[in-house]
């Protein structure tokens, strides 16, 4: 049990609409990476925030966007949804208070299926 | 840039048997590694990590890993394969210098056979 958790665990939506994702941070941690993982791959990196800020984005398109509150929890949004939008979306969040120590911790996702 | 390459997306091997998940990598600055192991259902959970302290990290479950320049490689070994190592292990890699986003390999589904 990490203390990360992630809302809703299941989501099932259609092509063209909005869906948000929420991740509620482990405790003490100000930092919050979001990944992308679909069937039979490995997590692609989305983004990362730090104290509120976007610090970081991989390759996906800016329909995908993000904020981080000031208690540190963090959401997805992602926009005119697609079919290959379909995955285990991943939320990590860590303590950026040492590069070497700096550790993720995941929650368990959000499965999105896109119809 | 910064990638890891596992070497076979299934592993097979019976219970008490070694097991060994291989991982190369690619990184232009020093690199830290990782190994982490996702269950059915669920997030990622941290094995281990290199940071350049020691070249031989141990780490939960009975993991290890080594890390060898010379062969840009951090292989996964457990000496003795339970039934509860079946899982996915995915091995991952984020440069020195920086926080920096982690790149994760496509994994490695290791079936332990009774």
């Amino acid at each position: 049990e990490t203390g990360v958790t992630q809302s809703p665990t299941h989501l099932i939506k259609t092509r063209g609409q909005q869906v948000t994702l929420r991740c509620s941070s482990q405790s003490g941690h100000n930092t919050v990476s979001w990944y992308q993982q679909a069937l039979g791959q490995g997590p692609q990196f989305i983004f990362q925030y730090y104290r509120e800020e976007e610090n970081g984005r991989g390759n996906f398109p800016p329909r995908f966007s993000g904020l981080q509150f000031p208690n540190y929890s963090s959401e997805l949004n992602v926009n005119a949804l697609e079919l290959d939008d379909s995955a285990l979306y991943l939320c990590a969040s860590s303590a950026r208070d040492s590069e070497t120590n700096e550790k993720l911790f995941f929650g368990s996702g959000t499965q999105l299926s896109v119809l | 840039a910064q990638s890891v390459t596992q070497l076979g997306s299934h592993v097979s091997v019976s219970e008490g048997a070694l097991v060994l998940l291989r991982c190369n990598y690619s990184s232009s600055v020093p690199p830290y590694l990782f190994w982490y192991v996702q269950y059915p259902n669920q997030g990622l959970q941290l094995l281990l990590k290199y940071t350049s302290a020691a070249t031989l990290v141990k780490g939960i479950n009975g993991f290890e890993a080594e890390f060898k320049k010379s062969e840009t490689s951090f292989h996964l070994t457990k000496p003795s394969a339970h039934m509860s190592d079946a899982a996915e292990y995915f091995c991952a890699v984020r440069a020195s210098g920086g926080y920096q986003k982690v790149t994760f390999g496509t994994g490695t589904k290791l079936q332990v056979i009774p």
